[in-house]
């Protein structure tokens, strides 16, 4: 597509729910981050993908945090027994490659979480 | 280790005046980039400009400009007449290069421009 697409923009959960946020990047980007940005807050970085793979996945917050990308393609971020501390907007955003010349990344509009 | 230092959490100005907004970075790569990001109201993040640590010409475009200066460490950015749909939040970004490419984002300054 045009734009790194993000689904869904909205979503409120109960405590301990699982949710999954998904991430569709920008078509022949290979690189794929995943940020978390919490209210009032700069954006924290959750995990980077290079094709399917994740070499860096240093920012995710616990264990109850994973993520995955298949085909190159769409990445999916999923939050085991959502705590009220996760509430935050996920912000996927993706560039043509992390190698070498680098001119910064396509932002999605991002997931509002809400967890009560 | 890298950071980002945005003092200015928050700046309200009338239509038409000019503004800085302040970036301050640490870091031991010699190799760096910078960038500027604005993120509306709408929540999306716009990118705005990107520099790199080994050009410290300053850059104009249009309204905005952007001084560099790798003595002091920072990467500020102005407003000139500034009008009512720059009212966002700006993020100053670090990345590591070759690497991961990761960013590094300072707090963010919330610019208010009232008419």
């Amino acid at each position: 597509g045009a734009g790194v697409s993000q689904s869904p923009s909205n979503k409120v959960t109960e405590k301990g729910k699982d949710v999954e946020l998904r991430c569709d990047p920008i078509s022949g980007h290979t690189a794929l981050y995943w940020y978390r940005q919490r209210l009032g807050q700069g954006l924290e970085f959750l995990i980077y993908f290079q094709g399917n793979s994740a070499p860096d996945k240093s920012g995710l917050p616990s264990d109850r945090f994973s993520a995955e990308r298949t085909g190159e393609s769409v990445s999916t971020l999923t939050i085991q027994r959502t705590q009220q501390e996760d509430s935050a907007v996920y912000l996927c955003a993706s560039s043509l490659d992390a190698t070498g010349e680098f001119y910064g990344y396509t932002f999605g509009s991002g997931t509002r979480l809400t967890v009560v | 280790a890298q950071k980002v230092t945005q003092a200015q959490t928050e700046i309200s100005v009338v239509e038409k005046e000019d503004v800085t907004l302040d970036c301050v970075y640490e870091t031991r790569d010699t190799t760096y980039y910078l960038f500027w990001y604005k993120q509306p109201p709408s929540g999306e993040l716009v990118f705005l400009i990107r520099r790199n640590s080994f050009d410290e010409q300053n850059e104009i475009s249009g309204r905005y400009s952007w001084n560099f200066q790798k003595s002091t460490s920072s990467f500020n950015f102005t407003i000139t007449a500034s009008q009512v749909v720059d009212s966002a939040v700006y993020f100053c970004a670090l990345s590591e290069p070759y690497n991961t490419d990761k960013l590094i984002f300072g707090t963010g300054t919330r610019l208010q421009v009232f008419p």
